[in-house]
């Protein structure tokens, strides 16, 4: 079956440091590709996006993620994270043969250490 | 801009009592949705719109039903409400189905059954 998995349910990392997220999926052959985010209380807010072409996307807030293939892995990542970066996180996928329905991970939450 | 608006934004119900989600969209989106997220779990497409007049099931639709009779309102309603319907509430829209299509959620609507 097609399944999302975020290995990850916390990560603690300290205001400033490198944050990297992890996400696999398991689907044949590649899928459309999202992270979004979703502040305490709110709705969820596209990140960033994969579809096809250079397999490092750029996403707002100065997330990006990297494709890769052969790991089945679209890993979410930012250099230096702020405190307004506390969040939680999920990946999903929206395999071709789905009628592009997503699917979701069970998300990350980021915990931000002052 | 309004956005998604999702009413109300709590509520608790007694097991076998009614209530309708309500969801409008002001974007003039085509494609809405509503999805339950679970703790610990990713976000469950429950049902999902087209257009105005067209809906279908996603992957947990029992116990929901959904109507769409125009492009704005897409409202969820829950005939006898269960224990296990506790869960948060999204509702999302987009101009199209496809995966190029960003998703926009709602706030989200928190529904406690006892």
């Amino acid at each position: 079956a097609q399944s999302v998995t975020q290995p990850d349910i916390h990560i603690t990392v300290s205001e400033g440091a490198s944050l990297e997220l992890r996400c696999n999926y398991s689907y044949g052959a590649t899928p459309y590709l999202f992270w979004y985010v979703q502040s305490p209380g709110q709705g969820l807010q596209l990140l960033l996006k994969y579809f096809s072409g250079d397999t490092l996307v750029q996403g707002i807030k100065g997330f990006e993620a990297e494709f890769k293939r052969s790991q089945s892995s679209f890993n979410l990542r930012k250099p230096s994270v702020h405190w307004s970066d506390a969040a939680e996180y999920f990946c999903a996928v929206a395999p071709m043969d789905s009628n592009y329905q997503l699917i979701w991970g069970a998300g990350t939450k980021l915990i931000i250490k002052p | 801009n309004a956005g998604v608006t999702q009413t109300p934004k709590f509520q608790v119900l007694k097991t076998g009592q009614s209530m309708t989600l309500q969801c409008a969209q002001d974007m003039n989106h085509e494609y809405m949705s509503w999805y339950r997220q679970d703790p610990g779990m990713g976000l469950r497409l429950i049902h999902y719109s087209v257009g105005a007049g067209i809906t279908d099931q996603g992957e947990v639709p029992n116990g929901y039903n959904v109507s769409r009779s125009t492009t704005e309102d897409f409202p969820l309603r829950l005939l006898s409400a269960a224990p296990s319907q506790t869960s948060v509430y999204f509702c999302a829209s987009s101009y199209g189905a496809g995966p190029n299509q960003p998703q926009h959620f709602g706030d989200g609507t928190r529904l406690s059954i006892l």
